[in-house]
C-alpha cells in the first residue's frame, strides 16, 4: 500500500530558526515528490517539485532533499519568519496504467514564535 | 496566476440536504479534482475529471457525485448530507494528467453537517 509519512506531526520554533521537516514514502513507482505550504484557512500551495533524479532543490529560504533509495525527504527553512507558520504537506506521484496518482502525508503543522 | 474559486468558505447543512459545492478555475484547465480534509487523515480524493462530462472515482466517492458541465467548473454534491461529511472540502485543478502537473488548490469549503 502507497504510503506517506511526515514527521514530527507539529513543531514550534523561535523565530530567526532553522528547522527541518521529514517524510518518507512507500509509493512505487516512483515518479516526483512535492512539498506543498497549506496557511491556515486556504488551500495548499506548491513549494517544490523534486523527480528521481534531483537531490537538492531551493526555493528562497525553503530547501528539499530527496534519497531516492531510501525513500525520505526532507524540507530544511532556513532563518524562519512568523509567515513560515502552516502546515506543511508531503506530495508523492506514483506511476499507474492510468497515469499519475497523487499520495498525501497527513502534514506538519509549524508554528514559529517570538 | 491560476485561481480556483469555491462557491463558498463556509457552509452549515442539517442531515438529509442537498448540497452543492461549486469549483471554478480560469486557466483552462483540463483535470479538476475534489478532496476532502481531515485532522490526521492528509487529503483523499473523492472524484476527479479530465475532462468535460467526463468523470471517475477516486478512494472516497460513497455519498458523493460530481458534475462536469462546462471545461471551467465541477460541481461536489452531496445527495443526502451526513453528519460524517462535515469536512474540508479542497477543489484542485490541473494542466494535464502527466505525473509533473501541478495541481492548483482553491481555498476551501469548510462544510458542517448538523
Amino acid at each position: 500500500k502507497n504510503q506517506v509519512e511526515q514527521s514530527p506531526q507539529s513543531l514550534i520554533i523561535l523565530e530567526g530558526k532553522n528547522c527541518t521537516l521529514q517524510c518518507n514514502y512507500t509509493v512505487s513507482p516512483f515518479s516526483n515528490l512535492r512539498w506543498y505550504k497549506q496557511d491556515t484557512g486556504r488551500g495548499p500551495v506548491s513549494l517544490t517539485i523534486m523527480t528521481f533524479s534531483e537531490n537538492t532543490k531551493s526555493n528562497g529560504r525553503y530547501t528539499a532533499t530527496l534519497d531516492a533509495d531510501t525513500k525520505q525527504s526532507s524540507l530544511h527553512i532556513t532563518a524562519s519568519q512568523l509567515s513560515d507558520s502552516a502546515s506543511y504537506i508531503c506530495v508523492v506521484s506514483g506511476l499507474t496504467g492510468g497515469g499519475n496518482k497523487l499520495t498525501f502525508g497527513t502534514g506538519t503543522q509549524l508554528k514559529v514564535e517570538l | 496566476d491560476v485561481k480556483v474559486t469555491q462557491s463558498s468558505r463556509y457552509l452549515v447543512k442539517r442531515t438529509g440536504e442537498k448540497v452543492f459545492l461549486e469549483c471554478v478555475q480560469d486557466m483552462d484547465h483540463e483535470n479538476m479534482f475534489w478532496y476532502r480534509q481531515d485532522p490526521g487523515l492528509g487529503l483523499r480524493l473523492i472524484y476527479f475529471s479530465y475532462d468535460v462530462k467526463m468523470k471517475e472515482k477516486g478512494d472516497i466517492p460513497e455519498g458523493y457525485s460530481v458534475s462536469r458541465e462546462k471545461k471551467e467548473r465541477f460541481s461536489l454534491i452531496l445527495e443526502s448530507a451526513s453528519t460524517n461529511q462535515t469536512s474540508m472540502y479542497l477543489c484542485a485543478s490541473s494542466l494535464r494528467s502527466s505525473a509533473g502537473s501541478e495541481q492548483y488548490f482553491g481555498p476551501g469549503t469548510r462544510l458542517t453537517v448538523t
